[in-house]
């Protein structure tokens, strides 16, 4: 069975502080991994990585694939309170034609304290 | 405000009554899918639409019923639900694309904002 976990399942951070998210996998057919960003409704995407070792950077946020250790990092710099959210990671595992599945990891609950 | 509206936002009903989810995506993309996203548990694919066919449905009871009547809307047909099923439902859509250099697609998905459903 696919199977994607994400840890910490929740964490609290002060304003300013560096986290560091963690997202593995087993799974048949792998193609990428994804991270969203949800905060109220709609997660939002952030990432998408399918190459091993290549940092991917948004700002403050960066993220980094191993995919002979079969996991994803989401690193979040000088945290600001607009970073709390629960950030999910997908792995994308089939491709047919143009539509792709996603297995989802049950997320990280990001809070971030003044 | 994303490209991937739904509607209703919220909506409350019995378990004899039918009503249905609205997607709609002004991203041109050409496959939509349905999520369900209960509390504490991952994102669960229900289906997925490839230019209006349907490509997957994951074991989703048949009081669900998905219509794709063409590839920039999506409909859930609800009926006959259970309290298990409140849940917010997300729809997404995404298009296909090639990497480049190495040749093979890869799709990220873009979401609604979902519907929060509450069966009594």
């Amino acid at each position: 069975e696919d199977k994607v976990v994400q840890s910490p399942l929740s964490l609290v951070v002060h304003e300013g502080d560096t986290v560091t998210l963690n997202c593995s996998y087993e799974v048949t057919n792998f193609r990428s991994l994804l991270w969203y960003k949800q905060e109220k409704k709609a997660p939002t995407f952030l990432f998408m990585l399918t190459s091993s070792g290549i940092e991917k950077k948004s700002g403050r946020l960066s993220s980094i694939l191993d995919k002979k250790e079969l996991f994803s990092i989401l690193n979040i710099t000088a945290t600001q309170t607009g970073d709390s959210a629960v950030y999910l990671c997908a792995v994308v595992l089939i491709n047919t034609g143009t539509a792709s599945k996603l297995t989802f990891g049950t997320g990280t609950r990001l809070q971030v304290t003044l | 405000e994303t490209g991937v509206t739904q509607t209703p936002r919220h909506l409350v009903m019995g378990m004899t009554n039918k009503k249905s989810l609205k997607c709609e995506q002004h991203l041109g993309h050409n496959a939509m899918y349905w999520y369900k996203q209960s509390a504490k548990k991952p994102l669960e694919l229900m289906f997925v639409y490839n230019f209006k066919e349907q490509t997957e449905n994951n074991s989703v009871p048949s009081r669900f019923s998905p219509e794709c009547p063409n590839s920039s809307h999506l409909f859930l047909h609800l009926h006959t639900l259970q309290p298990e099923d409140s849940a917010l439902y997300l729809c997404a859509s995404s298009r296909f694309r090639w990497s480049g250099t190495s040749g093979r697609a890869y799709n990220e998905q873009f979401f609604g904002p979902g519907t929060r459903l509450t069966v009594l």
